[in-house]
């Protein structure tokens, strides 16, 4: 069963590039990935899903390696509204399990 | 198109007592799926329902349950309160059977006292 970990906390300023790795050592050949961001009070909002390689939204990338061990959200050119938490969700295929990240609280500075 | 909408945003309730909390998904949508989530635990998935019939449970003791109407909305109960029950329940809804891309609400905050 796949496990996620991530960075509780990150800290970037207006205008850079931030990149936010989730760890899935145990995922398996069908499981998919997506990430989602929260404000507080808020429920989770969708970003970016992918299975492997790279996508590509209007908001962000998600890369993914060969080995899929592991995936990371990029977000290009921060703004202070992007100060939220993050998570990933890896989503098991053969059992439908649903296994969220512990979250990375990025923090966006002017 | 209305977004997920929970009722009610906050509630309070002492220990041994029940709750139900109500979900109304986007219009169209058929899977609805409820949500946990505490500072200790992070997020953690209950069940989801789809066409009124519960597909998929997470790892949740029998005090947690939920049903679908025939309206897609949904109720999650909670019976016999404790303590730890005190957290953000979320629920969310997609178009169809997978869990490729979740619309949540923003949740109802319980405090079992």
């Amino acid at each position: 069963l796949a496990k996620t970990t991530q960075p509780i906390s990150m800290d970037s300023y207006e205008g850079q590039e931030v990149n936010i790795t989730c760890s899935h050592n145990n995922i398996a050949t069908n499981d998919y990935i997506t990430w989602y961001q929260q404000f507080p009070s808020q429920g989770p909002r969708f970003i970016i899903q992918g299975y492997k390689t790279k996508v590509t939204n209007e908001v962000a990338s998600l890369f993914i390696p060969a080995d899929r061990k592991s995936s990371t959200l990029s977000l290009p050119r921060v703004s202070l509204s992007d100060t939220a938490v993050y998570y990933c969700l890896v989503v098991t295929t053969n059992t439908d399990k649903l296994i969220f990240g512990t979250g990375t609280r990025l923090q966006v500075f002017p | 198109k209305a977004g997920v909408t929970q009722t009610p945003r906050y509630l309070i309730k002492t220990r041994g007592q029940q709750v139900t909390l109500s979900c109304s998904p986007i219009s169209g949508h058929r899977s609805v799926s409820w949500y946990q989530q505490t500072p200790g635990q992070g997020l953690q998935f209950l069940f989801e329902y789809f066409s009124e019939t519960q597909r998929n449970k997470g790892n949740f003791p029998g005090r947690f349950s939920g049903r679908q109407f025939s309206n897609s909305r949904s109720e999650m109960n909670v019976s016999t309160l404790e303590l730890g029950d005190s957290a953000l329940y979320l629920c969310a809804s997609s178009p169809g059977g997978g869990y490729e891309k979740l619309f949540f609400g923003s949740g109802t905050q319980l405090s079992v006292l």
